[in-house]
């Protein structure tokens, strides 16, 4: 069975850095590229960003590039994303989410973590 | 970057009525694309990709159809545990640049 966990809960104050992981299992962590999601309270989905394990390629929604760093270490089947100056605005829950290589595109798998919820307050 | 508007923001209609939500992309993204249902306290749960194949465990009671800009989901006999927000998403794009409608919240009636 495919599973990705995520970290836990996190409470961090403006200006502080910050690193989540989602560790993947069941699968050969280089099969899937890995996602990663935002869900702001109240708000609706949105697309951060995805990284192929494989060969770290990673590609960035324009709304958060350079607002944070997606990474993966396949040796230990994780995918992490980074923070180097956190903001109240970066309060949300984040999820990583698998996605397969199919006829040029991207196809969601239908496997997501649990979430990791960041709470960024001073 | 491809813009998706669902429609309407909100939808209330009663147990075991039919449920049609609709996503409208701001350019072709031929067949791809999903649906997803969300719950309070819950990751999303992948309904549709494909416009139209559903996910292994999905009820044949959600369908979808379309492609190029206009999608539907179909709920044909809403049951009380399909009251959630549903969303879809495109993943058309390479480099993958997927992004999510805003949403339509199905409420009870």
């Amino acid at each position: 069975e495919v599973q990705l966990v995520q970290s836990g809960a996190e409470v961090k104050k403006p200006g502080e850095s910050l690193k989540i992981s989602c560790k993947g299992s069941g699968y050969s962590f280089t099969t899937y590229w890995i996602g990663w999601v935002r869900l702001m309270p109240g708000k609706g989905l949105e697309w951060m960003g995805i990284i192929y394990p494989g060969d770290s390629d990673t590609r960035y929604s324009p709304s958060f590039q350079g607002q944070v760093t997606i990474s993966a270490d396949k040796s230990i089947s994780t995918a992490y994303l980074q923070w180097s100056s956190l903001k109240a605005s970066d309060t949300a829950m984040y999820y990583c989410v698998t996605y397969r290589p199919v006829s040029g595109t991207l196809w969601p798998v239908g496997n997501w973590g649990q979430g990791t919820l960041v709470t960024v307050s001073s | 970057e491809i813009v998706m508007t669902q429609s309407p923001a909100t939808l209330s209609v009663s147990p075991g009525e039919r449920a049609t939500l609709s996503c409208r992309a701001s350019q072709s993204v031929r067949s791809n694309l999903a649906w997803y249902q969300q719950k309070p306290g819950q990751s999303p749960r992948l309904l549709i990709y494909g416009a139209s194949t559903r996910a292994t465990g999905i009820p044949a009671r959600f369908s979808g159809s379309g492609s190029g800009t206009e999608f539907t989901l179909t709920i044909s006999s809403l049951q009380s545990e399909d009251f959630a927000v549903y969303y879809c998403q495109q993943y058309n794009d390479w480099p993958p640049r997927a992004t999510f409608g805003q949403g339509t919240k199905l409420e009870i009636k």
